[in-house]
């Protein structure tokens, strides 16, 4: 069965901290990993990634996929109540355009 | 540029009564998806359309829920007679299947409650 998982569920941290989120996988013929951000709407895209080992970099944000163990991490640096959100790993499969998501890391940035 | 747009925000409703939302998907996009979200359960997908063909509704729960596509433009989904366990966050989100990979945007959602 497909799947995705993210760890933690939930993460409370102090401004200027360093987070890590994790998302590992099992998809059958995985065609490209997404970070999403959700606040109080819409998730909204962050990354895409398809090639191990190359990280994707936004700002503070950075993302990198290892296809051989099946996993993903998200680090957030120098943390801000800003990035409080829930965090959203999905996966999407070759076959028929099918997403999957994991359930989210819910993070609280406490000042 | 316009994102996916969802209709109604919200919706307020009785049990049995039928509910439908709608959602214009991302002009140029031939991919939708319709998505439920709570607590428990987190993001699940329930259908999914590609060049407005219905390709995976594994996801729908029962036959109280129905989705349709008539054109590029416009997707429905339908839930009759509707019950307090449908009360959830419907996500649309839209993409370009293109042969690469693509993104899914996602419209703001409907906040469904059935009393």
């Amino acid at each position: 069965e497909d799947k995705v998982v993210q760890s933690p569920l939930s993460l409370v941290v102090h401004e200027g901290d360093t987070v890590t989120l994790n998302c590992s996988y099992e998809v059958t013929n995985f065609r490209s990993l997404l970070w999403y951000k959700q606040e109080k709407k819409a998730p909204t895209f962050l990354f895409m990634l398809t090639s191990s080992g190359i990280e994707k970099k936004s700002g503070r944000l950075s993302s990198i996929l290892d296809k051989k163990e099946l996993f993903s991490i998200l680090n957030i640096t120098a943390t801000q109540t800003g990035d409080s959100a829930i965090y959203l790993c999905a996966v999407e499969a070759n076959t028929g355009n099918q997403f999957y998501f994991g359930t989210g890391t819910s993070l609280t940035v406490i000042p | 540029d316009a994102g996916v747009i969802q209709s109604p925000r919200h919706e307020v409703t009785e049990m049995g009564q039928e509910v439908t939302l709608r959602c214009k998907p991302i002009s140029g996009h031939n991919s939708l998806f319709w998505y439920r979200q709570t607590m428990m359960r987190g993001l699940e997908l329930l259908i999914y359309f590609n060049n407005n063909v219905p390709i995976d509704d594994s996801g729908m729960p029962e036959d109280r829920f129905s989705a349709k596509m008539p054109n590029a433009s416009f997707s429905t989904l339908k839930i009759q007679p509707s019950e307090p366990r449908d009360s959830a966050v419907y996500f649309c989100a839209s993409s370009l299947e293109s042969g690469g990979a693509q993104p899914q945007h996602f419209g703001d959602g409907t906040r469904l409650s059935i009393l």
